[in-house]
């Protein structure tokens, strides 16, 4: 069964230095999905790809954060710099189209900022 | 904007219990309502969905109804295992974008032998 791949599935990183995840979709899924979620709370959306263009990202702290996905498969999202309240899990998810409701999520990687 | 509020947690059952998880939701015109399951460690799988009022959704034994009238989604199950022992996530995706998904804080389920 196709799966969403993500790596590094854990970081631990020093408050000020670069980070950067990345998320492969099941293939075919044209829509991608940022998410992050902190300890005891649900997903909350960061970016959403359509292709390779950002259909929302009005959630995406853009001072710190960027995220790519190039060639409209797979996606990188990038924290530069870390701060301590980054520590979450991120968690990367995929739809066929921006229609489909049914998102298919990665097994996430896990930030802790010290 | 939207929201989804789902009952505290944690959740402590024994095996065979019945098990209800409450869910009600705000949302802008008629949004598809979800549960999804989360495991220790890994991502969240759907469990299950209902697309307009009075749908059912059901799955592995779980079952939640859309009540357009009450705004809620409450999750059941007849007779939990300790394999169900899981975070639950109640969420909703609305008409102007269909991907985009709220989710409720989850809650957390432990079946006991």
């Amino acid at each position: 069964e196709a799966e969403v791949a993500q790596s590094p599935r854990y970081k631990i990183t020093e408050k000020s230095q670069a980070v950067a995840f990345w998320c492969d979709p099941i293939s075919g899924h044209a829509t991608l999905y940022w998410y992050r979620q902190i300890l005891g709370q649900g997903p909350e959306l960061l970016v959403q790809f359509q292709d390779e263009s950002v259909v929302d990202d009005s959630q995406l702290p853009k001072d710190r954060f960027s995220a790519e996905r190039l060639k409209g498969v797979d996606s990188t999202l990038k924290i530069q710099p870390a701060e301590l309240g980054d520590s979450a899990m991120y968690l990367c998810a995929s739809s066929l189209a921006w229609t489909e409701e049914t998102q298919y999520f990665g097994p996430g990687t896990r930030l802790l900022v010290l | 904007g939207d929201s989804v509020t789902q009952m505290e947690g944690p959740v402590t059952l024994s095996e065979e219990a019945f098990l209800t998880i409450n869910c009600t939701y705000t949302a802008t015109g008629y949004p598809s309502l979800f549960w999804y399951v989360q495991y220790p460690g890994e991502g969240l799988q759907l469990l299950l969905k209902a697309t307009k009022a009075d749908d059912k959704g059901s799955n592995k034994g779980f079952e939640a109804t859309y009540r357009k009238e009450t705004t809620s989604f409450h999750l059941e199950k007849g007779s939990v295992q300790v394999s169900d022992s899981a975070v639950y996530f109640c969420a909703l995706s609305g008409p102007t974008n269909a991907g985009k998904s709220t989710f409720g804080d989850g809650t957390t389920l432990t079946v006991k032998p």
